[in-house]
């Protein structure tokens, strides 16, 4: 089965740096996604890793480790803005035939940035 | 248009009643998705086409919910004789491919929002 693990809520402040963790054990893996969702609004594509290490991308960065089913995002300098849920998702190995990746989500981390 | 697109917005629907959610994905894009969405929780896959091909329905929760893409481009999700349990967002992604390259990401539809009361 597929399981991924997120905090459900968390609280910081507007400057601060805030890191949300993301656990998986799914069948396999191809791949980790974080997407950004305001609500009432389409999920968007922040960043994605496939190899263990850590991608920055200016104020987002994403790290993993595979061997320890572990991803976390980092989120500096914070803004209000930031106030949204970052969901988690894993791309599990597909049997070769089906010739397709989807993705398997988390619960999402809903994000409170104060002033 | 430049993103993917859904329709309606909102719906709202009275227990026992047909819903068809309609969804424009990104012109060019080969893949197809529909993930449900309950409150405070994140997006649970439905289903998965590829150009016209229904390759997954497992995600599907039961026979009242059917899916299509006739001519490999819009697709229409169809709940039949909806239940209060299938009150949740329905959300529509594409992707240029969907296979072979890992790295590939989904864009999403804005959701619908499904109430049935």
């Amino acid at each position: 089965g597929q399981n991924i693990d997120q905090p459900t809520e968390m609280t910081a402040t507007e400057g601060a740096i805030v890191q949300i963790n993301c656990t998986y054990q799914t069948s396999g893996f191809n791949g980790l996604f974080w997407y950004q969702q305001h609500a009432g609004e389409a999920p968007t594509f922040l960043s994605y890793n496939v190899l263990d290490g850590l991608e920055e991308k200016g104020r987002f960065s994403s790290f993993l480790s595979r061997s320890k089913g572990y991803s976390y995002l980092l989120l500096k300098e914070l803004q209000m803005k930031d106030s949204a849920s970052y969901l988690c998702a894993v791309r599990p190995r597909e049997p070769m035939n089906t010739g397709f990746q989807k993705l398997v989500f988390g619960t999402g981390t809903r994000l409170l940035v104060s002033p | 248009g430049a993103g993917v697109s859904q329709s309606p917005r909102y719906k709202v629907a009275k227990r026992g009643q047909d819903v068809a959610l309609r969804c424009d994905p990104i012109s060019g894009h080969v893949s197809l998705f529909w993930y449900q969405q309950a409150l405070g929780q994140g997006p649970e896959f439905l289903t998965y086409f590829q150009n016209e091909a229904q390759l997954d329905k497992s995600g599907l929760p039961s026979d009242r919910f059917f899916a299509e893409r006739p001519e490999g481009s819009v697709s229409t999700l169809k709940i039949q004789r909806t239940q209060q349990e299938d009150s949740a967002v329905y959300l529509c992604a594409s992707s240029f491919r969907g296979q072979g390259l890992s790295g590939e990401k989904l864009f999403f539809g804005s959701g619908t929002q499904l109430s049935v009361l």
